[in-house]
């Protein structure tokens, strides 16, 4: 059971480049979360998934684009890199839809991306 | 505007003492809270939550309190070990069952043996 998997584990591109994050998870969680975390700001949510098909956007989505076409799967996409997106994105799942039950989510290891 | 404050960056205890950190927040409507533990160069794992209805919730060494009426709450490893040194975020949320949750900027603990 691998959990949450993240690639590339790190990456530099230049400014304009365009990349995609990829994001699987294998515990069957309906919900998928994409965050950043620089220093001073703790996890700040971009966008995220409360199941195939349906996304919507978090605190910070400007300059990212996601899609969730299966259950598994919620790549986040940067189409033009701008140096302020240099940070650490952490993917995350989650399985809980009862306002009852806690809903932990488990994070993958990350992807460390520098945009020069 | 930062919703979920933990105002000390960093924090260093003695081996076998207590560790106490801190977090306060300022959204009245937040009414669950976690704790998540992060190693260098991993993801964030959790490590205890509380609901509003309870003011403490102990799980081994570690012990969450909530203070509504401050809006604060702390988390307490007793004893603390050299493995705990990590750093540690709150989150709060809403509801339990959401996937939507503000994080604290989080506090460096360094454990010394």
């Amino acid at each position: 059971n691998a959990g949450v998997t993240q690639t590339p584990k790190f990456q530099v591109l230049k400014t304009g480049q365009s990349m995609t994050l990829q994001c699987a998870q294998d515990m069957n969680h309906e919900y998928m979360s994409w965050y950043r975390q620089d220093p001073g700001m703790g996890l700040r949510l971009i966008h995220y998934s409360v199941g195939a098909g349906i996304t919507d956007q978090g605190e910070v989505p400007n300059g990212y684009n996601v899609s969730r076409s299966t259950t598994e799967d919620f790549p986040l996409r940067l189409l033009s890199a701008a140096p302020s997106q240099t940070s650490v994105y952490f993917c995350a799942s989650s399985y809980s839809r009862l306002a009852s039950q806690t809903n932990i989510q488990y994070f993958g290891a990350g992807t460390r991306l520098s945009v020069l | 505007d930062q919703q979920v404050k933990q105002n000390s960056p960093s924090l260093s205890v003695q081996e076998g003492r207590i560790s106490i950190l801190n977090c306060d927040y300022t959204n009245s409507m937040f009414d669950y809270f976690l704790w998540y533990k992060k190693y260098p160069a991993e993801g964030p794992t959790f490590l205890i939550s509380i609901s509003s209805i309870k003011d403490k919730n102990e799980d081994g060494r570690f012990t969450v309190f909530l203070n509504k009426s401050a809006k604060h709450l702390s988390l307490h490893i007793v004893p603390s070990q050299p493995g705990d040194s990590a750093v540690y975020f709150c989150a709060a949320s809403v509801a339990s069952g959401t996937y939507k949750y503000i994080f604290g900027t989080g506090t460096r603990l360094k454990v010394l043996a």
